[in-house]
């Protein structure tokens, strides 16, 4: 257990419905990122926050894919509209130096 | 922009013989180099790290890694594996505000 928590671990959706996630990062670290892995792959970055900043997004994350992270604290992901493409493991990593400690991941199914 | 390659999609080896999972890399600038090892339906666990200073690197559960300048190299070994040790693992490479993963390497440790 790295102390990085995300809820659900498993969603099953219909195609088109919107789903939103959860990260609760480790309670010291300022930096928080999304990533998103498919089978086979390694995981690719989606977004990343200093405390409650966005700061960056990669093109991956499409204008269905919001994130937030209010308080600098837990940050949320929602997908809008989803896709059967968007069926992959969402992982959420923090980070207050060079190493980023990885949650468990939730991985979403859609039909 | 910086990124990592990891070329064998699979090693397999007997229990007690030390394994090697390959990683080359290509940046600008110094290297922060990193492995993670992933279990079944789990999020990504750290191993190790390079930032600066000894070429050798001890981390977790008796892996070290070793960071070859000229070879752009940071192979990753066990000098005796064990079978709990079956895993993907992933070489990674610390972008401007990401991390960039290979598309890891599928360990099989055989009794």
């Amino acid at each position: 257990d790295t102390g990085v928590s995300q809820d659900p671990r498993h969603k099953i959706t219909k195609r088109g419905q919107n789903v939103t996630f959860r990260c609760d990062p480790i309670s010291e670290h300022n930096r928080l990122y999304w990533y998103r892995q498919t089978l086979g792959q390694g995981p690719e970055f989606l977004t990343y926050f200093q405390n409650e900043a966005q700061l960056e997004k990669s093109r991956l994350l499409s204008d269905r894919f919001s994130a937030e992270r209010p308080k600098g604290s837990f940050s949320t992901l929602e997908i809008q509209r989803t896709e059967q493409g968007d069926s992959a493991m969402y992982l959420c990593a923090s980070t207050s130096t060079q190493t980023q400690y990885f949650g468990p991941g939730t991985r979403l199914l859609v039909l | 922009a910086q990124s990592v390659a990891q070329p064998e999609d699979q090693v397999n080896v007997a229990e007690g013989n030390p394994l090697t999972v390959k990683c080359t890399y290509s940046v600008s600038g110094n290297p922060y180099l990193f492995w993670y090892v992933q279990y079944p339906n789990r999020g990504l666990q750290f191993l190790l790290k390079y930032i600066t200073g000894d070429n050798l690197v001890k981390g977790s559960y008796g892996f070290e890694a070793e960071f070859n300048k000229s070879q752009t190299s940071f192979h990753l070994k066990k000098p005796s594996a064990l079978v709990s040790d079956s895993a993907l693992y992933f070489c990674a490479v610390r972008g401007y505000n990401d991390m960039r993963f290979g598309a890891g390497t599928r360990l099989t440790v055989k009794p």
